[in-house]
């Protein structure tokens, strides 16, 4: 069974990293079968993309967060990860990892994590 | 704000039939691109309902429909249910913003 694990801090200060990780069982990231994403969601507000990963570590991201956003993976570790720097009041958000239904841009997010609060305040 | 356009709310009573509406352009659904839907229930994760415009994700049930024409697209519910309430979501993909993956902005579905 699929299991997308999130871990992570989920209280920072502006100007802080934040630092997400997920971790996927039941699959193989290096399999190549999938693209990983992460997603978040202000309290109350709609869904963001956030960026996306190949187990090769090939990655891109929103325009607007393209210079704080480092998305990484650890196929040893079965593992992928967000690191968003600066952060401000506005990042806070539920984030949320998810992976891509297939290997094939574009295309549905078919399994998702539990989502971590991040809130960012002084 | 999203470049997806969704209404904010539709309600409807038990064992009725409603329809949530996606709008893009020509550089996102209209531009061929698939058109995914999700359902989120308060405090959890979205679920893949719909995907490819039309398929059900597995162990969707079929009143759950989807249909995409020109540059909208629509969930359909019907035989609607008190677990039905939650919000919808669309997504698609816009060829004009670098990879960008988009999101409607949601429809909250009340069941009356």
């Amino acid at each position: 069974q699929l299991l997308l694990q999130q871990s992570g801090p989920g209280l920072l200060k502006p100007s802080e990293t934040l630092s997400l990780t997920c971790t996927v069982s039941g699959d193989s990231i290096s399999s190549g079968y999938h693209y990983w994403v992460w997603i978040r969601q202000p309290p109350g507000k709609g869904l963001e993309w956030i960026g996306t990963i190949y187990y090769t570590g090939s990655s891109y991201s929103i325009p607007s967060l393209k210079s704080r956003v480092s998305i990484s993976v650890d196929t040893s570790k079965n593992q992928f990860s967000l690191r968003l720097s600066s952060v401000t009041a506005a990042d806070t958000a539920i984030y949320f990892c998810a992976r891509l239904r297939s290997a094939a841009l574009p295309d549905a997010f078919d399994s998702w994590g539990q989502g971590t609060l991040v809130t960012v305040s002084s | 704000q999203f470049v997806l356009t969704q209404p904010p709310s539709v309600s409807g009573a038990p064992g009725q039939r409603v329809t949530i509406s996606c709008t893009g352009s020509s550089s996102n659904i209209g531009g061929g691109y698939d058109v995914h839907w999700y359902q989120q229930l308060p405090g959890k994760a979205p679920k893949l309902l719909i995907y490819g415009d039309s398929n059900r994700a597995s162990g969707v049930p079929d009143r759950f429909s989807g249909s995409k024409s020109g540059t909208s697209a629509s969930l359909a519910i019907t035989g609607l249910q008190a677990e039905d309430e939650a919000d919808y979501y669309c997504q698609s993909y816009d060829s004009s913003l670098s990879g960008s993956v988009l999101f409607g902005g949601g429809t909250k579905l009340t069941v009356l």
